[in-house]
């Protein structure tokens, strides 16, 4: 079964900057690549699908690029409202998710 | 607006069994792939499983801790997703969600779940 990691598990940024989360799968996957914002207390929240597109309702500082086996959630000006835990996910066949990555404001 | 809401959760003791059910509203649920997903208490996101529709096969996935012993199927008549749940482990206690999502973007919905413990 393909494995999905993600890098850092978590990270301390100050508002404004410029955040990447990497998340890798085992082997080569398709572009079904997802991510998911999950703040405390609150049911996940879809950011990204297919790697790269946006979804509806979402700032467009948040943007996913990659390819293969190596993947990117950026966050291009942190906001307070982006402290959460974030999830990447591989959809296709068997979707597992990436262990997450926690984002606390410095 | 897209709706759906979990049921069945509980207590269970390990080796019994739970239905859970997953009733949607507010979209075409015979067209949606859909999944279930578990959270354990203070613990990342898991796919349990997923869905097709039947027009595209109606086939499903379960992830590999619950293979053999969890089996998801729908009812696209009463719109409701079902996750069965068998011989269960005190592993298996997490919050179950249901959800349309990745498969349907345009469909966002995802349930607030329902509890499910397994403990003697």
């Amino acid at each position: 079964d393909i494995q999905m990691t993600q890098s850092p598990s978590s990270l301390s940024a100050s508002v404004g900057d410029r955040v990447t989360i990497t998340c890798r799968a085992s082997q080569a996957i398709s572009n079904y690549l997802a991510w998911f914002q999950q703040k405390p207390g609150k049911v996940p929240k879809l950011l990204i699908y297919e790697v790269s597109n946006l979804q509806w309702g979402v700032p467009s500082r948040f943007s996913g690029s990659g390819s293969g086996t190596d993947f990117a959630l950026t966050i291009s000006d942190l906001q307070p409202e982006d402290v959460a835990t974030y999830y990447c996910q591989k959809y296709h066949f068997a979707s597992p998710f990436g262990p997450g990555t926690r984002v606390d404001l410095k | 607006e897209e709706h759906l809401e979990e049921s069945g959760g509980g207590l269970v003791k390990p080796g019994g069994s739970l239905r859970l059910s997953c009733a949607a509203s507010g979209f075409t649920f015979s067209d949606a792939w859909m999944s279930w997903v578990r959270q354990a208490p203070g613990k990342g996101l898991e796919w349990v499983g997923h869905i097709k529709s039947k027009i595209d096969g109606g086939t499903t996935e379960h992830a590999a801790p619950v293979k053999g012993r969890f089996t998801i199927s729908r009812d696209d008549s009463k719109d409701t997703l079902y996750l069965q749940m068998n011989n269960l482990k005190p592993e298996d206690t997490a919050l179950y969600f249901c959800t349309t999502l990745p498969w349907h973007p345009n469909v966002d919905a995802w349930g607030q779940g329902t509890m499910v413990t397994v403990s003697s």
